[in-house]
């Protein structure tokens, strides 16, 4: 089993519409949880992250984290096209050496 | 604006022939990475300096390689590349720190394509 799985894609949604991505782990230990996005010939950036169980909202983004079932969510609200990207998960213990443990990533597409 | 650079963007070599990725930075973190990412892949990584101490992954290949000669840049080395190093190869930077997430920050990406 993978330490993070990530939903497969690619997801394609009308604009508008409310996009919910997910991700499941198996490390318990694991303390903080992002959601990086990452556009097209560019690297990841940090869109929101979340410290413990809860739920963290920036926007039209809500991230959301259920550690007794080893589960989050990022849920993008009013999707516009400009949110069309590759969204990881990535979750890590904490500390300098903690390494970031990445999902697969899911394209979404969102259309005009 | 600080940030984390990466040249060449674009890299072509040849099945055996050596190629160096440059990663350089300007936001005078302690700690620089370089993963590789394939294609629907999630960035795996290969290594990391904290300041000058380096930090090999268990599963990185011996024909990788890299070099930090002072805190701004830091250099990709692949000895021998073969068609399966082909990928998007990704530098990043954290300031290091004991605790929070240390935030990574991420360079464009080096596209390697290997003939």
């Amino acid at each position: 089993q993978k330490e993070v799985e990530q939903d497969p894609g690619p997801l394609s949604v009308p604009e508008g519409a409310i996009v919910s991505l997910n991700c499941t782990y198996s490390n318990s230990a694991f303390q903080y949880f992002m959601w990086y996005r990452q556009y097209s010939r560019k690297g990841p950036e940090l869109l929101m992250y979340t410290y413990s169980s809860g739920n963290k909202e920036d926007g039209r983004f809500t991230a959301q984290v259920d550690k007794s079932s080893k589960y989050i969510s990022l849920f993008i609200r009013d999707s516009q096209p400009s949110d069309s990207a590759t969204y990881l998960c990535a979750m890590i213990l904490t500390g300098a050496n903690s390494k970031l443990t990445f999902g697969k990533g899911i394209t979404l597409s969102v259309r005009p | 604006d600080a940030m984390v650079i990466q040249n060449p963007r674009y890299q072509v070599t040849q099945f055996g022939k050596p190629v160096t990725l440059s990663c350089s930075q300007t936001l005078n973190h302690n700690v620089m990475y370089w993963y590789q990412q394939k294609s629907s892949q999630a960035p795996k990584l290969l290594f990391h300096y904290y300041d000058k101490d380096f930090n090999n992954e268990a599963d990185t290949p011996d024909n990788f390689q890299s070099r930090r000669p002072n805190t701004s840049f830091c250099f990709l080395d692949i000895r021998s590349p073969g068609l399966g190093d082909a990928a998007m190869y990704l530098c990043a930077t954290s300031p290091g720190g004991t605790s929070g997430i240390n935030e990574q920050f991420f360079g464009p990406g080096t596209r390697l394509t290997v003939l």
